[in-house]
């Protein structure tokens, strides 16, 4: 089976910008979660989708937002780029955070805000 | 909100020493799962945890959950330089609603002199 992938995998940006990263999760993987990552804070929760329905939110402003379609794949969006919004965003997929199981995470998006 | 704190921040080994990171809550866990990020890399899953006490091991990693499941650690006997990246713990409430979500401790940087 392939891997999560994410696209695309760099992006340098400037404030005020929006920017919209994408993840395609593992074949048959209907959860998808997203996380910042950064030297400080390191992994935060932003958002996880299951079956087109976001099921869980972390604690980031409404600037971050997100989506999933009908094939599972995923899209976050972050309006009116800050430069604190620089950071490695990775999403992970599962079959079903509710069980448990195993987050596969994808290699990230490095996003640079300037 | 649920916290789950991880120490050391760092730990800088010689080959052939021992390595241990804990990893604490705030709350009780129905699982707790550890990752494992090389340099440059993206989180990679290791393990979960779901019993009381319990223990797992995996070639010279050993895991461990608390018997009151607020607290785990991840102890590596004998580091080898393959061993070098960032350890994370990964906690999970109990089922129903927002205690869905991983939150994840910000990891032990493990580096080997070799």
């Amino acid at each position: 089976k392939a891997g999560v992938t994410q696209t695309p995998r760099y992006l340098i940006k400037t404030r005020g910008q929006q920017v919209t990263l994408s993840c395609s999760p593992i074949s048959g993987h209907r959860s998808v979660s997203w996380y910042q990552q950064t030297p400080g804070q390191g992994l935060q929760f932003l958002f996880e989708y299951f079956s087109e329905t976001q099921r869980n939110k972390g604690n980031f402003p409404g600037r971050f937002s997100g989506r999933q379609f009908s094939n599972s794949r995923s899209e976050m969006n972050v309006s009116t780029l800050e430069l604190g919004d620089s950071a490695l965003y990775l999403c992970a997929s599962s079959s079903d955070s509710r069980s448990g199981n195993e987050q596969f995470f994808g290699p990230g998006t490095r996003l640079t805000v300037l | 909100g649920q916290q789950v704190m991880q120490i050391p921040q760092y730990q800088h080994v010689q080959e052939g020493e021992d390595f241990t990171t804990y990893c604490n809550s705030s709350t009780t866990l129905s699982n707790i799962q550890w990752y494992k990020q090389r340099p440059g890399g993206h989180p990679v899953f290791l393990i979960q945890l779901v019993k009381s006490g319990e223990v797992k091991k995996q070639k010279r990693l050993t895991f461990q959950f608390g018997e009151a499941k607020k607290n785990s650690s991840l102890h590596i006997t004998a580091t080898q330089t393959t061993d070098v990246g960032t350890y994370f713990c990964a906690g999970r409430r109990g089922s129903g609603g927002s205690n869905y979500k991983l939150t994840f401790g910000k990891g032990t940087l493990l580096t080997v002199n070799p």
